[in-house]
């Protein structure tokens, strides 16, 4: 079974500052990871997946995550935010071999000016 | 490629009418899934269609709604009698499940229902 887990439901950072987004998982087999941002009144949009190719995913709009086996985690981070950044992200996760993401609740980031 | 179509993008309708929603999937994309998206459950994911054929619809609500896929460029999702709690966000996604197993899925805009 899979599970996701995203501490902090919102999340503020001034524009330049640092963001964290955090995002831990649980998974009987070898998960995909996935990160996707939704805009107000839009949907999902895939910011960046882990594959097992590179632990390090760089995604879109400056975003990367590092995938950490012995912490399970997928913690996204982006080292300048952006005023444009504003938006609801959602951690996911995927078995290998199912087909069912599981979404994390969300976390809402506000930059401030 | 255009992406996930859906319409319509706004539904307003009376407790006991029929809603129906509609999804075109990305071209090639052999799998579809309807999404229920609420701020008290979050994300749902209602059915699960891969060849246009049903696979796992565990997470339909109740007998009021009902999904179809009748070809691999359509879906539909019927509320019927529609109800003030059906009242949410509803969001398609297709994806190909196969070679490479990490088959992303590609969401829709979404409907908006509201049900007075």
């Amino acid at each position: 079974a899979q599970s996701v887990t995203q501490l902090g439901s919102h999340v503020s950072v001034s524009e330049g500052a640092l963001v964290l987004l955090r995002c831990n998982y649980s998974s009987s087999v070898p998960p995909y990871l996935f990160w996707y941002v939704q805009y107000p009144n839009q949907g999902l949009q895939l910011l960046l997946k882990y594959t097992s190719a590179a632990t390090l995913v760089k995604g879109i709009n400056g975003f990367e995550a590092e995938f950490k086996k012995s912490e399970t985690s997928f913690h996204l981070t982006k080292p300048s935010a952006h005023m444009s950044d504003a938006a609801e992200y959602f951690c996911a996760v995927k078995g290998s071999g199912t087909y069912k993401y599981i979404f994390g609740t969300g976390t809402r980031l506000k930059v401030l000016a | 490629d255009a992406g996930v179509i859906q319409s319509p993008r706004h539904e307003v309708t009376e407790m006991g009418q029929e809603v129906t929603l509609r999804c075109k999937p990305i071209s090639g994309h052999n799998s579809l899934f309807w999404y229920r998206q609420t701020m008290m459950r979050g994300l749902e994911l209602l059915i699960y269609f891969n060849n246009n054929v049903p696979i796992d619809d565990s997470g339909m609500p109740e007998d009021r709604f009902s999904a179809k896929m009748p070809n691999a460029s359509f879906s539909t999702l019927k509320i019927q009698p529609s109800e003030p709690r059906d009242s949410a966000v509803y969001f398609c996604a297709s994806s190909f499940v196969g070679q490479g197993d990490s088959d992303t899925q590609y969401f829709g805009p979404g409907t908006r229902l509201t049900v007075l």
